[in-house]
């Protein structure tokens, strides 16, 4: 069974702190890794995605991902109260055709950043 | 912008009842997507397609079918609705971007509130 797992959360900081989000995943053959944020009552929104090992930082984003490690991490720097959302890891997994691919969503963080 | 558009915000049928949620896009992407969503669950895939009349189970297929007869509609169909199908449904489409086609977003629609009685 191909898994993603998040931190079960909440998670609360500080207005002004780094919150760090973490996932885990199963498949040693997945591609490609994408945080989505998800504000109550509403879909989920894609902010970053990141295929390469390293870092890629997008503003006060910045996503890490160890292949190695089947690890993938959100951080964001300078929380703003508007950041409060859950926040959900998605990992691509080929099944070996060439047109679709399946995503396989986390459970998500719930993430509060307090004033 | 990518729009995805879904039949219905709030729905509320009877146990037995046959329901139909609809999904269009309006992007020309080849995938789309059904998901329910629950609490402490998070988004688990019902079923996808990557063409017309192409459909492939997700993780919880049991209980429902799709139909895809035009690229850009896409339909979920509870045969006969039961209570624990009550639940967020949320359709997405995507498309390939990126190097080699190795990443792509999926857009969301705003989602159908089922409650089964």
């Amino acid at each position: 069974q191909k898994e993603v797992e998040q931190n079960s959360g909440p998670l609360s900081v500080p207005e002004g702190a780094i919150a760090s989000l973490n996932c885990t995943y199963s498949d040693r053959g997945s591609q490609s890794f994408f945080w989505y944020r998800q504000y109550s009552g509403k879909s989920p929104e894609l902010i970053m995605f990141i295929y390469s090992n390293g870092d890629k930082e997008d503003g006060r984003f910045t996503a890490q991902l160890n292949k190695a490690s089947q690890y993938v991490s959100l951080l964001i720097r300078d929380s703003q109260p508007s950041d409060s959302a859950t926040y959900l890891c998605a990992v691509k997994v080929g099944i070996g055709k060439t047109s679709y691919d399946k995503v396989i969503f986390g459970p998500g963080t719930s993430l509060s950043v307090i004033p | 912008d990518v729009k995805v558009t879904q039949s219905s915000r709030y729905l509320v049928k009877r146990t037995g009842e046959k329901v139909f949620l609809e999904c269009v896009q309006d992007m020309d992407h080849e995938n789309m997507f059904w998901y329910r969503q629950d609490p402490g669950l998070g988004l688990r895939l019902i079923y996808f397609s990557y063409d017309v009349k192409m459909k492939e189970k997700g993780d919880i297929p049991e209980g429902y079918s799709v139909s895809r007869e035009k690229k850009e509609r896409f339909s979920l169909i509870l045969e006969s609705a039961s209570t624990n199908q009550t639940s967020m449904y949320l359709c997405a489409s995507s498309f390939y971007l990126g190097l080699g086609g190795i990443s792509y977003e999926q857009y969301f629609g705003p989602g159908t509130r089922l409650t089964v009685t």
